[in-house]
């Protein structure tokens, strides 16, 4: 069974640019969770989707948007990209009920210049 | 608030046990998970607790206690493959669904 893939594994941006980064669940799977984990911090809790709609989102300015598609690959798109944006983003996916046992991708490296 | 600690940094021998505590003050607290991750890799799922109690899963154990706010996972016979960081995560009921919030991960050095 296919894991969590995410694309692309590297991201350079400079400050001001728009960023997209995306995921494809586990098969079976409806929810796709977005994770922001910078140096030295835990994981920040950033975008739920289930079933093509946003179910929560974390403490973060809406900058930080997404969508989920009827396959239930999902996007995240970051827009005027600041330095304290660079990160690895995780994506994981999971069976419903919410948050059941999550699934993690490898992640996206996103660097902003 | 929310809130979880986990010590940032601890070390242990081949062979040894050791135990990694969480503690957490959160509203709507609906269960604790354990999460193992190497460095330069995704965190893989350990372990799940929603009631007071130990699990039990080979050389990896989890344990809750939710009056006191307050996990720990053990591990056992240690080998050098378990240096990694621990992430501590707990499920808490916001904006009237679950969601995650994870401790700063606490990193696991194992030595011969």
């Amino acid at each position: 069974e296919a894991g969590v893939t995410q694309s692309p594994t590297h991201l350079i941006k400079t400050r001001g640019q728009q960023a997209t980064l995306r995921c494809s669940p586990i098969s079976g799977h409806t929810s796709v969770y977005w994770y922001q984990q910078a140096l030295g911090l835990g994981l920040q809790f950033l975008l739920w989707y289930d079933e093509g709609e946003e179910r929560n989102r974390g403490n973060f300015p809406p900058r930080f948007s997404g969508r989920q598609f009827p396959n239930y690959s999902s996007e995240l798109n970051v827009n005027a990209l600041e330095l304290e944006d660079s990160a690895l983003y995780l994506c994981a996916s999971s069976l419903p009920p919410e948050m059941d046992t999550q699934y993690f991708g490898p992640g996206t490296r996103l660097t902003v210049l | 608030g929310q809130n979880i600690d986990q010590p940032t940094e601890m070390t242990a021998t081949e062979g040894a046990i050791v135990q990694i505590n969480c503690t957490y003050q959160t509203s709507g607290f609906n269960g604790l998970f354990w999460y193992q991750q190497h460095a330069g890799e995704a965190p893989t799922f350990l372990s799940y607790n929603v009631l007071d109690g130990l699990e039990e899963k080979g050389r990896f154990s989890s344990f809750l206690s939710r009056s006191k706010g307050y996990s720990y996972l053990l591990l056992k016979e240690l080998q050098m493959k378990d240096s990694a960081s621990y992430l501590c995560a707990v499920r808490r009921l916001s904006g009237g669904s679950y969601i995650p919030t994870f401790g700063r991960g606490t990193s696991l050095i194992v030595h011969p």
